[in-house]
């Protein structure tokens, strides 16, 4: 149980071109779920929380309207990329949390991650 | 500040081998940590999650320990495999404000020689 799938796994684009990363929830309704970027050889950076049904709360330093979210249902929160740029390129992975009685831990289940080259 | 740091940075060992990695943190107030596996161009997978009042948590061939006083925690891989090369990553949990933050360590890269 607790699986989390992203979509696409890698994906290349030319620059100022937009691209949309899905997050779903495979086996369970995530209330919450959040978006990360990982450059090489760093630590997972949180950049947004997205709670379903309302606007997404960014990390200092995020641009909304760059990292545009949308979490439109309990299984699926979509993360575009507007106008990327070279260095926009990164791994992005999602995470979703559901607030259960089996999650007492409140634990977050990670996506696999996606890959974006913007070339 | 709240922070998580891990030692070492990196690390090599031949299979079969046990090892020991650090985990440093000041973070307030405290909700639980975490241990992950990050195999490369993968999402991290939980290994363990202990709470301030559990010093001990195994699965499988990894255990982790918690100090609540000294603020450390330690992941022990026993008799290492070729699969055990990956980041592992150190993550403490928050509660405040009304919801729960993550924060990271950098992670330390084990890698598993033949």
């Amino acid at each position: 149980g607790a699986v989390v799938s992203q979509h696409p796994s890698r994906v290349i684009c030319k620059s100022g071109t937009s691209v949309k990363i899905e997050c779903r929830s495979l086996d369970f309704q995530a209330t919450t779920m959040f978006w990360y970027r990982q450059f090489p050889k760093q630590s997972l950076m949180l950049m947004a929380t997205s709670n379903e049904g309302s606007k997404a709360t960014y990390e200092q330093g995020v641009e909304k309207d760059k990292f545009l979210i949308n979490h439109a249902s309990l299984t699926l929160s979509t993360l575009t990329v507007t106008s990327a740029h070279p260095e926009d390129s990164s791994f992005y992975i999602c995470s979703a949390r559901s607030y259960s009685s089996g999650n007492s831990y409140n634990e977050q289940f990670f996506g696999p991650g996606t890959r974006l080259t913007v070339l | 500040k709240n922070q998580v740091e891990q030692s070492p940075q990196s690390l090599i060992i031949l299979e079969g081998k046990n090892c020991t990695l650090q985990c440093n943190y000041t973070v307030s107030p405290f909700s639980n940590l975490r241990w992950y596996k990050q195999d490369t161009g993968r999402g991290p997978v939980s290994l363990t999650i202990m709470t301030f009042s559990e010093n001990t948590k195994s699965n499988g061939r990894y255990t982790a320990t918690l100090d609540a006083d000294t603020k450390q925690s330690s992941l022990h891989i026993t008799a290492s495999q070729l699969s055990d090369s990956a980041s592992y990553i150190c993550v403490v949990s928050s509660f405040s404000g009304g919801y729960n933050k993550l924060i990271f360590g950098a992670g330390t890269r084990l890698a598993v020689h033949p």
